[in-house]
C-alpha cells in the first residue's frame, strides 16, 4: 500500500458528461500528480500541484482540470468527455527527503466513457 | 514525442532466467533514472532507481546498468521469477527539478514461464 488513496476505483459515463477524480496524497506530502494512462500512450503526465499551487503542465486537455485543497486532497475534473478519454488515471504524491524524492503512485481509477 | 523510449513492448522468459529491459533518451537535461513495477489493477511502484554519477547499481535480483555516454540504461532481472510478471516502466527527470514530473516510457509487459 502506498499510501495514496484515489476514489472511485471504477467510473462508467457517458459521453458528454462530466466526472471529478478525487485523490488523497501520502501524509506529508505536499506535491501531486496526476498522470493517464492508457493503451496506446502509456503513462502520460497531465499535471502537478505543490502545496496547493500548480506548478507543472503536460498534456492536459482544456477540458480537464485540477486543483489541490488546503488539506492537500486534489481532485481532477474531466468534462465534455469523449470516448477516447476512457483511460486509467494515476495520481501520485511525493515530498523531499534530503536528496531523494519518490513518487508513490495511489491504484487509479478506471474511466470508461460510452 | 516519446523522451524515453523503451523495448522490448513485451517479454517472456524462462523461470532462472535473465530478464533485460532497455530504455534510451536524448535529453542530457536528464538526471534521476527511476524504474517502476506495475501489477494488473495496481499503481505503479518505484523499483530501483540510479543518477549518472555511478554506472551501476544493484539491489538483489534488480541492477540498472547506466551509460552515460550512449544515454542508455538497462533493468536487469537475474534469476526471474513468476512472481516478477509485471509491467516495467522506465522514466527520467530533468536536472534540477526535485519534485518533478517524470517522464515515462512506453513499458514491457514481462511474462515468467514456470
Amino acid at each position: 500500500d502506498s499510501g495514496v488513496t484515489q476514489t472511485p476505483k471504477h467510473l462508467i459515463t457517458a459521453t458528454g458528461q462530466r466526472v471529478t477524480l478525487r485523490c488523497s496524497p501520502r501524509s506529508g506530502d505536499l506535491s501531486v500528480y496526476w498522470y493517464q494512462q492508457s493503451l496506446d500512450q502509456g503513462l502520460q503526465f497531465l499535471i502537478q500541484y505543490y502545496n496547493g499551487e500548480e506548478r507543472a503542465k503536460g498534456n492536459i486537455l482544456e477540458r480537464f482540470s485540477a486543483q489541490q485543497f488546503p488539506d492537500l486532497h486534489s481532485e481532477l475534473n474531466l468534462s465534455s468527455l469523449e470516448l477516447g478519454d476512457s483511460a486509467l488515471y494515476f495520481c501520485a504524491s511525493s515530498r523531499r527527503e534530503g536528496s531523494q524524492e519518490t513518487q508513490y503512485f495511489g491504484p487509479g481509477t478506471r474511466l470508461l466513457v460510452l | 514525442q516519446q523522451q524515453v523510449k523503451q523495448s522490448p513492448q513485451s517479454l517472456i522468459v524462462q523461470k532462472g532466467g535473465i530478464s533485460i529491459i532497455n530504455c534510451a533518451y536524448e535529453n542530457t537535461a536528464f538526471d534521476y533514472f527511476p524504474w517502476y513495477q506495475q501489477f494488473p489493477g495496481k499503481g505503479p511502484a518505484l523499483l530501483i532507481a540510479i543518477r549518472p554519477d555511478v554506472s551501476e547499481k544493484k539491489e538483489g535480483r534488480f541492477t540498472i546498468s547506466f551509460n552515460k555516454s550512449a544515454k542508455q540504461f538497462s533493468l536487469h532481472i537475474m534469476d526471474s521469477q513468476p512472481g516478477d510478471s509485471a509491467t516495467y516502466f522506465c522514466a527520467a527527470r530533468r536536472r534540477g527539478s526535485t519534485l518533478g514530473r517524470l517522464y515515462f516510457g512506453r513499458g514491457t509487459q514481462l511474462t515468467v514461464w514456470p
